[in-house]
């Protein structure tokens, strides 16, 4: 079955700090590829996208991400960590072929910021 | 693009009513898409039309759930004799062709539905 794994519930950093979020996709082929924010209460923001080409992609907000087909992951980054960036963050995944209906979220990181 | 708008925001009901949420998606767009979002969990897909018709439901999707997309633009979806396990939060999206493919999906803000 198509799966989406995050592995980290919940993230702590100070800001300023460098961050990555971790996440690793079980799909028959290479899907398309996101990341979304979402903050309390509110719908999801998409930061980045991945759908082929160069593994490393730039988002809004100062945010990039690593596509590696041999670690089946993209994980998310930012060198340096801002106090709005406190939220839930949600990978997610798409079929690259047909049926591609169905965007297959993994369970989010919650990310606290302290100052 | 004014986004995709989603009423109401915040939805309490009492065990047994039945609702009904409306989304109304970016101009265009053809594809409209149902996802349900419980607490600590990620989306989970629901339903999704094409134009006018619904090409796919998931099996979370009980027959007191119903979704229309009547003249292909704004959806409704409405539960029936509401549980309190459908307290979640409800999020819609929309998509259009771009080089061949429905290949991003813009969110809603979603309808906080709690059920008492």
């Amino acid at each position: 079955a198509q799966s989406v794994t995050q592995p980290d519930i919940h993230i702590t950093v100070s800001e300023g700090a460098s961050l990555e979020l971790r996440c690793n996709y079980s799909y028959g082929a290479t899907p398309y590829l996101f990341w979304y924010v979402q903050s309390p209460g509110q719908g999801l923001q998409l930061l980045l996208k991945y759908f082929s080409g160069d593994t490393l992609v730039q988002g809004i907000k100062g945010f990039e991400a690593e596509f590696k087909r041999s670690q089946s992951s993209f994980n998310l980054r930012k060198p340096s960590v801002h106090w709005s960036d406190a939220a839930e963050y949600f990978c997610a995944a798409l079929n690259s072929g047909g049926s591609n209906y169905k965007l297959t979220f993994g369970k989010g990181t919650l990310l606290t910021v302290n100052p | 693009d004014t986004g995709v708008s989603q009423d109401p925001r915040h939805k309490i009901t009492k065990r047994g009513q039945n609702v009904t949420f409306r989304c109304d998606p970016i101009s265009e767009h053809n594809r409209l898409y149902w996802y349900r979002q419980t607490l600590g969990q990620g989306p989970e897909f629901l339903t999704y039309f094409q134009n006018e018709a619904q090409l796919e439901k998931s099996r979370l999707l009980s027959d007191r759930f119903s979704a229309e997309r009547p003249k292909g633009s704004f959806s409704t979806l409405e539960i029936q004799r509401t549980e309190q396990g459908d307290s979640a939060m409800y999020l819609c999206a929309s998509s259009r062709l771009v080089g061949g493919s429905y290949n991003e999906q813009f969110f809603g803000p979603g309808t906080r539905l709690t059920v008492l």
